[in-house]
């Protein structure tokens, strides 16, 4: 699986845009960009995502690069409830194996009044 | 119900005792995982189950033994345990094992002593 490269903290203001970038300039075709998060003392959830359309949910929007080599988590309007770490990974959807999710180290948002 | 309940939130063990963590899911998945979370380290996969049976094993040492006595419920038999194992267990399910989009539950801090 292409590895990832993301920033390691981040800081948002309470009601702006937060926007999560990650690097994965090794991707193939047929890999995804998935997009979880993590908040303190939870297990991680699960937030979106792509294969090359950007995508939106009632969460957040995904915008990946014509090339495919970054994307972007965009969170619209952020809430101090979204202080977590983000995880950006890429993963190959394989129907033949069980999944292997491996976390990189993420990018820790801090959202501040 | 969209959850997965682990089962206890705090245990603290000795070296010699024998405990067991339990996470159950109703959601119908086929697939369930056990991860181990160190502090500030991210999420590792220890094992995975698809459709009951054992498919992925992270060289996890032997002191870690899995169960799936049925789809709903998947057990972590804990043995002999040494202080470097105290981490948060975490346990996720998915609709198929195919499939990355991951439910965790809240997990189970564990302290060995």
């Amino acid at each position: 699986d292409a590895k990832t490269t993301q920033p390691p903290s981040m800081d948002c203001a309470e009601g702006r845009a937060a926007n999560l970038p990650c690097n994965h300039s090794t991707i193939s075709g047929n890999e995804y960009v998935y997009w979880y998060r993590q908040i303190h003392s939870q297990g991680p959830q699960y937030i979106i995502h792509g294969l090359k359309n950007n995508e939106t949910n009632e969460m957040a929007s995904l915008i990946i690069t014509e090339d495919r080599k970054s994307s972007t988590l965009i969170l619209p309007h952020a809430t101090l409830r979204d202080t977590a770490v983000y995880y950006c990974i890429v993963r190959s959807l394989d129907t033949g194996t069980a999944s292997k999710l491996t976390f990189g180290t993420g990018t820790r948002l801090q959202v501040t009044l | 119900d969209t959850e997965v309940t682990q089962t206890p939130k705090h245990l603290v063990m000795g070296m010699t005792n024998k405990k067991s963590l339990k996470c159950e899911q109703h959601m119908g998945h086929r697939a369930m995982y056990w991860y181990k979370q160190k502090a500030k380290k991210p999420p590792e996969l220890m094992f995975v189950y698809s459709y009951e049976k054992l498919s992925i094993n992270e060289s996890v040492p032997s002191r870690f033994s899995p169960e799936c006595p049925n789809s709903s419920l998947l057990n972590l038999h804990l043995h002999a345990l040494q202080p470097e194992d105290s981490a948060l267990y975490l346990c996720a399910s998915s609709r198929r094992p195919s499939d990355e989009k991951l439910f965790f539950g809240s997990g189970t801090q564990l302290s060995v002593l």
